[in-house]
């Protein structure tokens, strides 16, 4: 099975900072990875797939790169409602993991 | 518009089996994977395994083998996840999940969740 791996587990941000979660495959998945973002009490959303593709009506500050192993998401400028947790996942073969996931809080 | 409706919640006491429904609509279902991933209180998300709405097909994560199996009546439109011997630790958010607009196997659609409650 592929591990995935994110970090950090937690950070702390103010509104207007530039703020980046890392996600790491333990075996190459080419750029076979989505970004969710999950709001307590809600379902995770879609924000990008293969890696670095914007889901639609997902705003432009979020941002992915990476391929093969190594993959990060980028907000450019927080914003009040993107303090939420954060996940990785692949999809390049069963089963499809999730990273453990990023909380990002109010500093 | 596309969507996926889950069932209500549950509370099952310990050994006994829970089957939860995933109605989709606003797309063709048998053209599309359904997916379940669950999430325990406080934790992360978990990949449980996926049904092939057209063949019935199934594939499941091997820590679920055994006890999980997921079906599909294609005349309502309706995926089932069903988890036998239920333990304290099945207790969790479980969710239907499937990739409908993107060219890729990212889930963009998920259905609101429901929770089961195990407990004796």
């Amino acid at each position: 099975d592929i591990q995935m791996t994110q970090s950090p587990s937690s950070l702390s941000a103010s509104v207007g900072d530039r703020v980046t979660i890392t996600c790491r495959a333990s075996q190459d998945i080419s750029n076979s990875l989505a970004w969710y973002q999950q709001k307590p009490g809600k379902a995770p959303n879609l924000l990008l797939y293969g890696a670095s593709r914007l889901h639609t009506g997902v705003p432009s500050r979020f941002s992915g790169s990476g391929s093969g192993t190594d993959f990060t998401l980028t907000i450019s400028s927080l914003q009040p409602e993107d303090f939420a947790t954060y996940y990785c996942q692949h999809y390049y073969s069963i089963p499809r993991t999730f990273g453990q996931g990023t909380k990002v809080e109010v500093k | 518009q596309v969507q996926l409706v889950q069932s209500g919640a549950e509370v099952k006491k310990p050994g006994v089996s829970v089957k939860v429904s995933c109605k989709a609509s606003g797309y063709t279902f048998t053209g599309h994977y359904v997916h379940w991933v669950r999430q325990a209180p406080g934790q992360g998300l978990e990949w449980m395994g996926w049904i092939n709405p057209n063949s019935g097909g199934t594939n499941y994560a091997q820590k679920f083998r055994g006890y999980i199996t997921m079906s599909r009546d294609t005349s309502i439109n309706t995926a089932y996840m069903e988890l036998s011997s239920l333990r304290s630790d099945d207790t969790a958010i479980y969710y239907c999940a499937s990739s409908i607009t993107t060219l890729s196997y990212a889930f963009d659609i998920w259905g609101q969740g429901t929770l089961v409650t195990v407990s004796s």
